[in-house]
């Protein structure tokens, strides 16, 4: 019993990069999240997928994308990887009304 | 404009005393609260929830206390364990469902 899955778990990247996060979960959930953890600001929304086929803006999207390839998979893309986003990356997963579930995160720096 | 704001950022307590994690919020659509713990290189993991309906949640030896007029919550640690040193994050949503975190607060439970 996998729940969130993310892969890579850590990945360092040159400025101007590219660079996919996968994100995977095996619980039939509906809506999928992205979030980064920056020291002392918590974790912030960047892009969500309420249900297949639907994606909208958080809170932080600017510099990123994302793609819903299907109800159990969710990706982040950096086009071209700053070093503002040197951060820790989460996906979370949940169905409507219950908590969110969490991967254990993916460590990216960018040089 | 962070709308869940953790003021502590750690607390050290003593095995067997009680922990108190407070959280204030600002945006009075938030309508669900949750307490989330996060382990170092790991992912949060969800602990406790309280709906605007309820001002008491508990579960085990975790209570959630909300006061919705100071827009405040807060959580109650009885007795703390040393197994409970861990970064504790207080997160908020409205219908959307969008999460919105703290911060966070760092417990230590000393021996």
């Amino acid at each position: 019993n996998a729940g969130v899955t993310q892969t890579p778990k850590f990945q360092v990247l040159k400025t101007g990069q590219s660079m996919t996060l996968q994100c995977a979960q095996d619980m039939n959930h509906n809506s999928m999240y992205w979030y980064r953890q920056d020291p002392g600001m918590g974790l912030r929304l960047i892009y969500y997928s309420a249900s297949e086929g639907t994606t909208d803006k958080g809170e932080v999207p600017n510099g990123y994308n994302v793609s819903r390839l299907n109800k159990r998979e969710f990706s982040l893309r950096l086009e071209s990887a700053a070093p503002s986003q040197t951060s820790v990356y989460f996906c979370a997963s949940t169905l409507t009304n219950q908590p969110q579930h969490f991967g254990d995160g993916t460590r990216l720096s960018i040089l | 404009d962070q709308q869940v704001k953790q003021n502590s950022p750690s607390l050290s307590v003593q095995e067997g005393r009680i922990s108190i994690l407070n959280c204030d919020y600002t945006n009075s659509m938030f309508d669900y609260f949750l307490w989330y713990k996060k382990y170092p290189a790991e992912g949060p993991t969800f602990l406790i929830s309280i709906s605007s309906i309820k001002d008491k949640n508990e579960d085990g030896r975790f209570t959630v206390f909300l006061n919705k007029s100071a827009k405040h919550l807060s959580l109650h640690i009885v007795p703390s364990q040393p197994g409970d040193s861990a970064v504790y994050f207080c997160a908020a949503s409205a219908r959307d469902y969008k999460l919105s975190f703290g911060a966070g607060t760092t417990v230590t439970v000393r021996a």
